[in-house]
């Protein structure tokens, strides 16, 4: 089956700067890469996703992109800000089921 | 539009006893989903549903019981409670599956 993997488990920035979250997959057939964004008691929700047939997508400060070659993906934040701070999850789906995998999550914490 | 709930928020179980946790989606979603989570392991699929009258295993079925009678509803039933199903336990639905999944606010769910 799917096998995700997320760095870093932990991300701490400075407020303004950049952050970046990388993960990979295995399944080669996956097509399907969601963000969430977690906060503290809450559900996760979806923040950003993109699929197989686009490299790169971008929505206001965050963008994800996808190098199928290589089997992997990142998010991108840009211009952080303490609202950011939360746990945020990828994931893959595709291939035979079609079934979410997720990464184990990465804290990202913004400093004021 | 309620869009997903769960029930109860909370729950205190001895082990050994039985307990199902409602899901409830007014979306007209034809895939559901059960996900633990657990500190450090993200989360992790228990089972799903692809449309009512269908379920299958995830990553983490064991112990765990569901059935998808209608559209609307998908029950997780714990047969005989033990320590390690402590945890959170989210349920989540998909227009179909392989789409972005909508979860719902989560039961956390303590096993003494």
């Amino acid at each position: 089956g799917e096998n995700v993997e997320q760095h870093p488990s932990t991300l701490s920035v400075q407020e303004g700067d950049s952050a970046v979250i990388k993960c990979t997959y295995s399944d080669s057939a996956s097509n399907y890469f969601p963000w969430y964004k977690q906060e503290l008691g809450k559900r996760p929700q979806l923040i950003i996703d993109i699929r197989s047939n686009v490299g790169e997508k971008k929505d206001q400060r965050i963008a994800v992109t996808l190098n199928k070659t290589a089997k992997h993906f990142s998010l991108h934040i840009t211009e952080t800000q303490p609202e950011d701070s939360a746990v945020y999850f990828c994931a893959a789906s595709g291939g035979s089921n079609y079934k979410l995998t997720f990464g184990k999550g990465t804290l990202l914490t913004v400093n004021p | 539009t309620a869009g997903i709930t769960q029930a109860p928020t909370s729950q205190i179980l001895a082990a050994g006893r039985s307990m199902t946790l409602r899901c409830t989606q007014d979306m007209r979603h034809n895939a559901m989903y059960w996900y633990r989570q657990d500190l450090g392991l993200g989360l992790r699929l228990i089972h799903y549903s692809n449309t009512a009258g269908t379920t299958g295993k995830g990553e983490v079925p064991d112990g765990y019981s569901v059935s998808r009678a209608n559209t609307d509803d998908f029950p997780l039933t714990l047969a005989s409670a033990v320590p390690s199903q402590t945890s959170v336990y989210f349920c989540a639905s998909s227009l179909e599956n392989g789409n972005e999944q909508f979860f719902g606010p989560g039961t956390r769910l303590t096993v003494l």
